[in-house]
């Protein structure tokens, strides 16, 4: 069964920063998705990523992914604190559900 | 309406009592499906419906647990003998095809 792990859980950062989320994930996906939720709010959907090389860019945020490696990234590129919240990657296992990572919580601090 | 629409936002109920959490997914959309999500916690698959097939039940965690979809659109989840382990925050989501989900704003359930 698909497993998706994020690393890491937990990410405080200053403002103007760049940092890397990883997802990696257990077996063949064929698409990956990335979701932000703000607290006490649903899920936002940022990226849906197709095909092995696939790289999507929204502001700050960038996406990749890399089904050899089994590995899809979010880039954050100079963070600013509206950047702040809690970011999903997600596999798709076919049959059409999906498995999420335990997310990253991210801080970006003024 | 314009997005996937959940009621009620929030449910209190008491430990052994039934409750019923509604879905209304963006109209024209085939698929359904219901996450549970614990505080601080990812998103755990409870089902899925597609059309009019037989639904995907397996990430139900119970059979306290169940849901239906009438007509191809509005879904209820129901929980039986409610438990406190059930406290969560219940999403229900839409896709017209498996490229991306709309969620709605979810049902928190707390149960005392």
């Amino acid at each position: 069964e698909l497993k998706v792990e994020q690393n890491p859980l937990f990410l405080s950062m200053q403002e103007g920063k760049n940092y890397t989320i990883y997802c990696n994930y257990s077996t063949t996906s064929d698409r990956l998705y990335w979701y932000r939720q703000d607290p006490g709010k649903s899920l936002e959907s940022l990226f849906v990523l197709l095909s092995n090389g696939a790289v999507k860019q929204e502001g700050r945020l960038m996406a990749s992914l890399d089904t050899k490696a089994r590995l899809s990234t979010l880039h954050i590129t100079a963070a600013v604190h509206d950047l702040s919240a809690t970011y999903f990657c997600a596999g798709y296992t076919g049959g059409f559900k999906t498995i999420f990572g335990a997310g990253t919580r991210l801080f970006v601090k003024a | 309406g314009a997005g996937v629409s959940q009621s009620p936002s929030n449910k209190v109920t008491e430990k052994g009592k039934d409750v019923e959490l509604r879905c209304d997914p963006i109209s024209g959309h085939t698929a359904l499906y219901w996450y549970r999500q614990s505080l601080g916690q990812g998103l755990e698959f409870l089902i899925y419906f597609q059309g009019n097939s037989a639904p995907d039940k397996s990430g139900l965690p119970s059979d306290r647990f169940s849901a239906e979809r009438t007509g191809g659109s509005v879904s209820t989840l129901t929980i039986q003998r409610t438990q406190q382990e059930d406290s969560a925050v219940y999403l229900c989501a839409s896709s017209p095809t498996v490229a991306g989900y709309t969620f709605g704003s979810g049902t928190r359930l707390t149960v005392v």
